[in-house]
């Protein structure tokens, strides 16, 4: 398994700020991801973060919106940009340790909200 | 895509009865099939997984059951206890390595 540790846990932020949220890892991992989780929902994927080039976004999210940064392969950012209350929810990371293992392991969530 | 439902939405059981969750899948191809249990405040714990090519997995009070045929997989927990109490998730790896996630299941352990 892996140790995940997200900065902040939470916090509350004004509308049209931004929010930096931090992952690191306590070894190399091959995949790192980011979720999104907004009140008493499921996990929705926001990107992969590849380490040394762009992250791959899916389908509603884009760079502008949700920068991420991937500078090694045992940390991540992703930025919460120009935020409105729709932004509140829960922003996970989660890491695949490498592409032949399937599992995947999950930080303790940044709980974000935008007032 | 692949698709993923889960139910029920929330189960409550009396305390020491068993619980049964239950997720089916719309891709053949998906080959891994975790459960997430998580917890008020914290962030999704893998508690057990099954491979496609194995039929039924145990940890102790915890079993995964997968039907390929019919494309459903189920999670039983035994004996529940007062910290059982959690949402659970189920998921579906895809053909792109994706995980397909459920909708969740808040389950209840009535004392």
């Amino acid at each position: 398994s892996a140790v995940i540790s997200q900065k902040p846990s939470r916090d509350i932020c004004q509308r049209g700020t931004s929010l930096t949220i931090q992952c690191q890892v306590d070894s190399q991992v091959t995949m790192m991801f980011w979720y999104r989780q907004q009140p008493g929902q499921s996990l929705t994927l926001i990107a992969t973060a590849n380490q040394g080039s762009e992250a791959t976004y899916e389908s509603g999210f884009v760079i502008d919106k949700f920068p991420i940064s991937r500078p090694n392969l045992t940390f991540s950012t992703l930025t919460v940009s120009n935020m409105s209350p729709e932004d509140s929810s829960i922003y996970l990371c989660s890491v695949g340790i490498t592409t032949g293992v399937p599992e995947a392991f999950f930080g303790q969530g940044t709980r974000l909200t935008v007032v | 895509g692949e698709n993923v439902e889960q139910h029920p939405s929330t189960l409550s059981v009396q305390e020491g009865d068993s619980a049964v969750i239950k997720c089916t899948y719309s891709d053949s191809a998906s080959n891994y099939f975790p459960w997430y249990k998580q917890e008020l405040g914290k962030g999704p714990q893998l508690i057990i997984d099954i491979r496609s090519n194995v039929g039924e997995k145990k940890d102790q009070r915890i079993a995964v059951t997968l039907n390929k045929t019919a494309k459903h997989f189920s999670l039983h927990i035994t004996e529940t206890q007062p910290e059982d109490s959690a949402v659970y998730f189920c998921a579906a790896r895809d053909s792109n390595y994706q995980l397909i996630w459920g909708a969740g299941t808040k389950l209840i352990i009535k004392p």
